[in-house]
């Protein structure tokens, strides 16, 4: 396995596009999350995901923001209608059960992130 | 929203010294996490400490937690080139079995050769 894959890396794009990024997390993580961080700015939480089920959404994620996780393995997010404002990178990561975790002790929820989806909207 | 403040906002020490980083949040939670962040990449979980610890230590690092001041410290001893990075805490307020983590403000560390 080798960890949480987010693709693309970067993306520039024209104010009012629609962009996808998909994240392909960690196999045997059944929780999936949704983070977007603005420069200078620690990571806000966006969405997450117990496999195919999206158990929360931020007020942060509008209208025009949508997360899939059809399969309750890979996720997409989808912008439509792209503002300059959304302009940030966009951090998935993924997590086993609180029964079960992988580098933190038991009953505790540590994230395993991937290196980010950098959007550009001009 | 941030839960958590990190202070200071950046700090640049020389190598070899003690880095000590503060993290203060708002809610009662059931434990915090540190993160470390390079330039432009995803974020690197570091160590946890539980809301019912004091201390907990993880090679050089060193984490403290002081539940009635809601505040956190983590103490990087020994500094490296290599630590250079930016700092996050993260705390979960579990809420019927969802531990979704809310992260700081962040502190930029600088290391200087």
């Amino acid at each position: 396995d080798t960890g949480v894959s987010q693709d693309p890396r970067h993306k520039i794009t024209k104010r009012g596009q629609n962009v996808t990024f998909r994240c392909d997390p960690i196999s045997e993580h059944n929780r999936l999350y949704w983070y977007r961080q603005t420069l200078g700015q620690g990571p806000e939480f966006l969405t997450y995901f117990q496999n195919e089920a999206q158990l929360e959404k931020s007020r942060l994620l509008s209208d025009r923001f949508s997360a899939e996780r059809p399969k309750g393995s890979f996720s997409t997010l989808e912008i439509q209608r792209t503002e300059q404002g959304d302009s940030a990178m966009y951090l998935c990561a993924s997590s086993t059960p609180l029964r079960r975790t992988g580098a933190g002790p038991s009953g505790a929820n540590v994230l395993t992130f991937g290196a980010g989806s950098r959007l550009t909207v001009l | 929203s941030q839960q958590g403040e990190e202070d200071p906002q950046a700090l640049s020490i020389q190598e070899g010294e003690n880095a000590t980083m503060n993290c203060s949040y708002k809610t009662s939670i059931n434990n915090l996490q540190w993160y470390r962040q390079n330039s432009g990449r995803g974020l690197v979980h570091l160590i946890l400490i539980r809301s019912n610890e004091r201390e907990k230590h993880s090679g050089r690092l060193r984490v403290t937690l002081d539940t009635s001041k809601k505040s956190s410290s983590l103490l990087i001893t020994a500094s490296r080139a290599a630590d250079t990075a930016s700092y996050f805490c993260a705390t979960a307020v579990s809420n019927f079995g969802n531990e979704k983590l809310t992260f700081g403000t962040g502190t930029r560390l600088t290391i200087i050769p």
